[in-house]
C-alpha cells in the first residue's frame, strides 16, 4: 500500500512571498489533514477535510493560509504572505474514518522563511 | 497551561532497559489515547490507541490510561537502538471533533 506522498521535501522562502504544497493520499483515504509542527512541538491540526468538504478549520490562519482538496483527492496548502514564524514541517495525514484516530502521516514538507 | 504536557527529555536508557513515557492532560474529556513514533525527518507513526481507561499491549508496547489522574504511560520492554525516535502522545474527545491534541514529544536515545 502506497502511503502519504507529499512534496516538496524542502522549501526555503523568503518572508512576504508565497508557497504552496502539495498531497496526495492513501487510495481511498476520504479524511485528509494538514498539521504544522514546529520545532519541538507536537504536530497541531491546520484543516480536515471529509471527501473536498472542509470539517474543521478552526485553527487555519485564514488572512494567509489557504487549502483546497480538489475531487476529494490530492491536496493543496498554500501560504501567501509567509511569516517568519510559518517556519515549520507542515505534514499532511489521511484516514479511512473521520475519527482521526488511524491517521496516516507523509513524511512532511520542511518550510523556512528568512 | 497547555492542553497536554509532556516532557521532553532527552531519555536515554541502554539497550535492554524498560523505558516509560508519560502525558498528563487537563480536558477530562478526552476519550480516546494515542502513542505516535516519530523518526528524525519523519512523519509520525502510530503505536497505539486506547479507549478510556485500562490497559492494552502490542509486543513489546504496552499503554495505560488513568482518567482518574489524568495521565497515560507508554511502557516499551527490552528496548532497542531502533526504538530511538520522538514518541508523541495525542488524545482525542468526541465533543471536539475527534480532532487530536498533541503532546510536545520526547526524545528517546536506546543505547547499544
Amino acid at each position: 500500500e502506497a502511503g502519504v506522498a507529499q512534496s516538496p521535501r524542502y522549501k526555503i522562502i523568503e518572508k512576504r512571498q508565497s508557497v504552496a504544497f502539495w498531497c496526495n493520499p492513501i487510495s481511498g483515504h476520504a479524511t485528509l489533514y494538514w498539521y504544522q509542527q514546529i520545532l519541538g512541538q507536537g504536530p497541531k491540526l491546520l484543516i480536515q477535510f471529509q471527501n473536498n468538504g472542509v470539517v474543521d478549520d478552526s485553527q487555519l490562519p485564514k488572512d494567509r493560509f489557504s487549502a483546497e482538496r480538489l475531487k476529494g483527492v490530492d491536496s493543496t496548502l498554500k501560504i501567501q504572505p509567509a511569516k517568519l514564524e510559518d517556519s515549520a514541517v507542515y505534514l499532511c495525514a489521511s484516514s479511512l474514518v473521520r475519527t482521526g484516530r488511524e491517521a496516516f502521516f507523509g513524511q512532511g514538507t520542511r518550510l523556512t522563511v528568512v | 497551561q497547555k492542553e497536554v504536557e509532556q516532557d521532553p527529555g532527552p531519555l536515554s536508557v541502554p539497550e535492554g532497559a524498560i523505558v516509560s513515557l508519560n502525558c498528563t492532560y487537563s480536558n477530562s474529556a478526552f476519550q480516546y489515547f494515542m502513542w505516535y513514533r516519530q523518526y528524525s525527518r519523519k512523519g509520525p507513526e502510530l503505536l497505539m490507541y486506547t479507549y478510556s481507561s485500562g490497559n492494552k499491549e502490542d509486543g513489546r508496547f504496552t499503554a495505560q490510561v488513568d482518567k482518574s489522574s489524568k495521565y497515560i504511560s507508554l511502557f516499551i520492554r527490552d528496548s532497542q537502538p531502533s526504538d530511538s525516535a520522538t514518541y508523541l502522545c495525542a488524545m482525542s474527545a468526541l465533543e471536539y471533533g475527534n480532532k487530536l491534541v498533541f503532546g510536545a514529544g520526547t526524545i528517546l536515545r536506546v543505547k547499544s
